[in-house]
């Protein structure tokens, strides 16, 4: 059966420091992949999408590359900030059944320390 | 920014009791979509919405959910008889049609208790 993994521990880093966040699946060929962020009681909001014959998309501070032969996607904040604390999801989308319905990871939860 | 926007925030209901759930998505999106996440756990697509009918559902998606837009803007989910195991944030989220392939833009939730 299709699997995504992101670490399930939480991710501490000093501010100024770069966080790098995994995300590792398996039994799926996404077209797509897009990563989202989220905050206590509030629904995801969209950050980057990377398509399967991109390497590497940047937007600001954002970085995600995309390895469809490993298997993988890396997401880095870099210049790391108190205010990029939240869960971050990454989400696979692979055009199926016309809907193109996300298949999310259970995320790995940021804290960036002062 | 347009966004997308769910009322309530918080529904209370009685197991057995049908609720229905609403959402405004972003007025020019095409594509409507409903995920659930159940406390501490991942988000989970439940029914994607285009030109009218359902495009794709989950096997969560049984005989007990229905989805409806009724009037071109509200984008509704209605659960008929609810289950303990329904308690869980409901999200919706809504997607604009180009050529280019776009993200969903998520509301931010409604906090669905069953008693």
């Amino acid at each position: 059966s299709q699997k995504i993994e992101q670490n399930s521990e939480a991710l501490n880093i000093q501010e100024g420091k770069t966080a790098t966040l995994t995300c590792n699946y398996t039994n799926y060929s996404p077209a797509y992949l897009q990563w989202y962020r989220q905050d206590p009681g509030r629904g995801p909001v969209f950050l980057l999408l990377i398509r399967e014959n991109e390497k590497e998309k940047r937007k600001e501070r954002l970085k995600v590359t995309f390895d469809t032969t490993l298997k993988q996607s890396l997401f880095h904040i870099t210049a790391s900030q108190p205010a990029d604390s939240a869960t971050y999801l990454c989400a696979l989308d692979g055009l199926t059944g016309g809907g193109n319905k996300l298949t999310f990871g259970t995320g790995t939860q940021l804290k960036v320390e002062l | 920014e347009p966004e997308v926007t769910q009322t309530p925030s918080h529904q209370v209901t009685q197991m057995g009791q049908e609720v229905i759930l609403r959402c405004v998505p972003i007025s020019n999106h095409l594509y409507f979509y409903w995920y659930r996440q159940i406390l501490g756990q991942k988000v989970e697509f439940l029914v994607s919405f285009y030109n009218n009918e359902i495009s794709e559902k989950s096997e969560i998606f049984d005989d007990q959910f229905s989805v409806e837009r009724p009037d071109g803007s509200n984008f509704t989910l209605k659960i008929r008889s609810t289950k303990l195991e329904d308690s869980a944030m409901y999200f919706c989220a809504s997607r604009a049609s180009t050529g280019k392939r776009q993200p969903q833009h998520f509301g931010d939730g409604t906090r669905l208790s069953i008693l």
